[in-house]
């Protein structure tokens, strides 16, 4: 199977920028991959923000963008609120089989 | 508003069966497809699996650690979506959760889009 990784944690200023990356063992991700982001916040239920690589839902944050970076995806934060600490996954698809990253501690300080 | 409710959950003991219910409302269920993902204590998560709603085959799909022995069932009169798990393993403890799924077409291809989320619950394999 399929090993998807993610950077285990990363720190963001209040205000400021980060971007979270999705790598998959078997070469570069792409949009034939349909990209998730969600997030999970501390004692939350998980919540999709990003879809098929850049496609956001009516509740993502406008501050929350997803793409596809040097043969990853990545979902970029910018403008970092308090409430945006939490973990976030992302999800690739191989030929209809899924597999979520191990995730990202985001935290804002 | 879109709701989904997970149910059932509870302490079974290493090769039993416990069948959990995702229960919703908000929308017209029959016209879904619905998933299921779990998370066990502390870790991250996982896919379990996919029913495609009627109007598609209704056809299935499963995480090879759970293929053969959990089976993704729905009952669209009452709108409400099964995880019948059977010869249960202590790996398989998790918080479960149930999804919807909206069809969606974008960059010349259509599939089920991963939406709402239920708030999940806890399924303890212990002897």
């Amino acid at each position: 199977q399929a090993v998807v990784t993610q950077e285990p944690s990363l720190t963001v200023s209040p205000g400021g920028t980060v971007t979270l990356t999705c790598a998959s063992s078997t070469g570069d991700v792409t949009n034939d991959h349909y990209p998730y982001w969600f997030q999970q916040r501390p004692g939350q239920a998980p919540r999709t923000l990003i879809f098929d690589s850049t496609d956001k839902h009516p509740w993502t944050p406008d501050r929350f963008s997803g793409s596809l970076l040097g043969g990853k995806a990545a979902l970029t934060l910018s403008g970092a609120q308090s409430e945006d600490e939490a973990d976030y996954y992302c999800l690739l698809s191989y030929s209809g089989d899924w597999v979520f990253g191990g995730g990202t501690k985001l935290t804002v300080l | 508003e879109v709701q989904l409710v997970e149910s059932g959950g509870g302490l079974v003991k290493p090769g039993r069966s416990l069948r959990i219910s995702c229960t919703a409302s908000g929308f017209s269920f029959r016209d879904y497809a619905m998933s299921w993902f779990r998370q066990a204590p502390g870790k991250g998560l996982e896919w379990v699996g996919f029913l495609r709603s009627k109007a598609y085959g209704g056809t299935t799909g499963y995480a090879a650690a759970v293929k053969g022995r959990f089976t993704v069932s729905r009952d669209d009169s009452k709108g409400i979506a099964y995880l019948q798990m059977n010869s249960l393993k202590t790996e398989d403890t998790a918080v479960y959760y149930c999804t919807r799924d909206s069809r969606h077409c974008g960059r010349g291809r259509c599939w089920d889009l991963i939406d709402y989320w239920g708030q999940g619950t806890l399924v303890t394999v212990s002897s």
